[in-house]
């Protein structure tokens, strides 16, 4: 089963608000990817953050990683309708580099 | 289109029968994974290759499923006597890493959605 649980599994916002999704998982992460997946497309790299308390922002989009590198975020400011889909974190588990484990992923709807 | 590719897009088949997906990675890529998604789920990692050889394979891959990558080019993805539990979106992804233990972004290619009757 998944060993990255995110949080929440659903989200509906009306565009313009904040959304915020979170990945926490069981052992430490060596480092952490966010992608996007489209309804009826594949996933699409968002961003990898690699140092405990990693902070990287893209437009409006701001990524963290924990201290203690079993936690990350993904903050959306003012959505728009384009920011529909749904958002998995991803990663490593400890420091076995060749096994790659996807979160449940967070689905967000964006009501115009 | 230097994108990844994978082949057929959508198998249906009966149970019991074979079927085999390739999978075209980004020309200079030398990793590729194989995972399986299912509705509502995340990608579920299933096996992975750094150039031809296999380093990884998910105990969820039981002895029906076999992946191979000869030349360390495409990768065939090979499930026998298809059960209808192995419905799902096959994904495959491919990346480049120049260091060992270094991850760089994985591409995706569009999938191959099997459905089993």
């Amino acid at each position: 089963g998944q060993q990255v649980m995110q949080i929440p599994q659903y989200q509906h916002v009306q565009e313009g608000e904040d959304f915020t999704t979170y990945c926490n998982s069981s052992t430490t992460l060596s480092n952490i990817q966010w992608y996007k997946q489209r309804p009826g497309g594949h996933p699409v790299f968002l961003i990898q953050l690699v140092k405990s308390g990693e902070v990287k922002k893209q437009k409006r989009l701001t990524f963290q990683f924990g201290e203690a590198k079993k936690n990350s975020s993904l903050h959306i400011t003012a959505t728009q309708t384009t920011d529909v889909g749904t958002y998995f974190c991803a990663g490593p588990l400890g420091y076995n580099f060749n096994k790659f484990y996807f979160g449940s992923g967070t689905k967000l709807n964006v009501k115009p | 289109d230097t994108g990844v590719s994978q082949n057929p897009r959508h198998k249906i088949t009966k149970r019991g029968q074979n079927v085999t997906f390739r999978c075209d990675p980004i020309s200079e890529h030398n990793r590729l994974y194989w995972y399986r998604q299912t509705l509502g789920q995340g990608p579920e990692f299933l096996t992975y290759f750094q150039n031809e050889a296999q380093l990884e394979k998910s105990r969820l891959l039981s002895d029906r499923f076999s992946a191979e990558r000869p030349k360390g080019s495409f990768s065939t993805l090979e499930i026998q006597r298809t059960e209808q539990g192995d419905s799902a979106m096959y994904l495959c992804a491919s990346s480049l890493a120049r260091l060992a233990g270094a991850y760089n972004e994985q591409f995706f290619g569009p999938g191959t959605r099997l459905t089993v009757l």
